[in-house]
């Protein structure tokens, strides 16, 4: 399916263990984008990436690891998780970043620490 | 950063109503989007307009760039325009590449 498509939608873990979630956009977007979702807070955007390879940290990047072997994927692993970790993902793309080109976002992944 | 500010917060309309939105920004942008929230959490790009006016439907957005605010439109609302709506910028600077900064949002509910 074309698009930005997130997995899981939904995901329940226990505190400390590593969790990954995935992003996959079928555009060959170059900038990609994670964000959380927490009540009080809006959307913080946790880390970005311009192209394969390259990655920078955003807002709220501790407890979090990303990689982008691909252009097409941007996965974001929570290596030791935390009560404190429960969000609502976004992750998103770009063509650009400059002026004229708009951001998509994905359905978003729904995720609790116990 | 750049600072993102909605207005009102909350918003009760009847159906059919038209209603306003507003987002004021504190500096310069190369890139405005209008986002709608539904209750389902999905986040729908309703307008890119980091300046000028736009139109799809019952809604329309207009951006005054040099005076950093924007407007939307919601007109003959409908239930199913409820939710919570986002304006959300990126700065014209390169600073932190390339961030959306995200308003605190409007939550619209329509009642019938």
């Amino acid at each position: 399916d074309a698009g930005i498509t997130q997995s899981p939608r939904y995901k329940i873990t226990e505190t400390g263990r590593q969790v990954t979630l995935m992003c996959h956009q079928t555009w060959s977007h170059s900038y990609m984008f994670w964000y959380r979702q927490d009540l009080g807070h809006g959307l913080r955007l946790i880390y970005y990436s311009a192209a394969a390879d390259i990655t920078d940290k955003g807002e709220v990047p501790d407890g979090y690891v990303v990689s982008r072997s691909k252009t097409e994927n941007f996965p974001l692993t929570l290596e030791s998780a935390t009560r404190s970790q429960t969000s609502v993902y976004f992750c998103a793309s770009s063509p650009r970043t400059g002026r004229g080109y708009g951001y998509t976002f994905g359905s978003g992944t729904r995720l609790t620490v116990v | 950063g750049i600072q993102v500010e909605q207005s009102p917060p909350d918003l009760i309309l009847q159906e059919g109503a038209n209603s306003t939105l507003r987002c004021n920004f504190s500096d310069s942008v190369n890139n405005l989007q209008w986002f709608h929230q539904n209750p389902w959490g999905q986040l729908i790009n309703l307008f890119y307009i980091p300046s000028g006016t736009k139109q799809n439907g019952r809604l329309s957005a207009t951006t005054v760039a040099t005076e950093r605010y924007s407007l939307l439109y919601i007109s003959s609302s409908q239930t199913t325009d409820s939710g919570v709506y986002f304006c959300a910028v990126r700065g014209g600077d390169t600073g932190t590449a390339s961030k959306l900064t995200f308003g605190t949002g409007t939550r619209l509910q329509v009642m019938l």
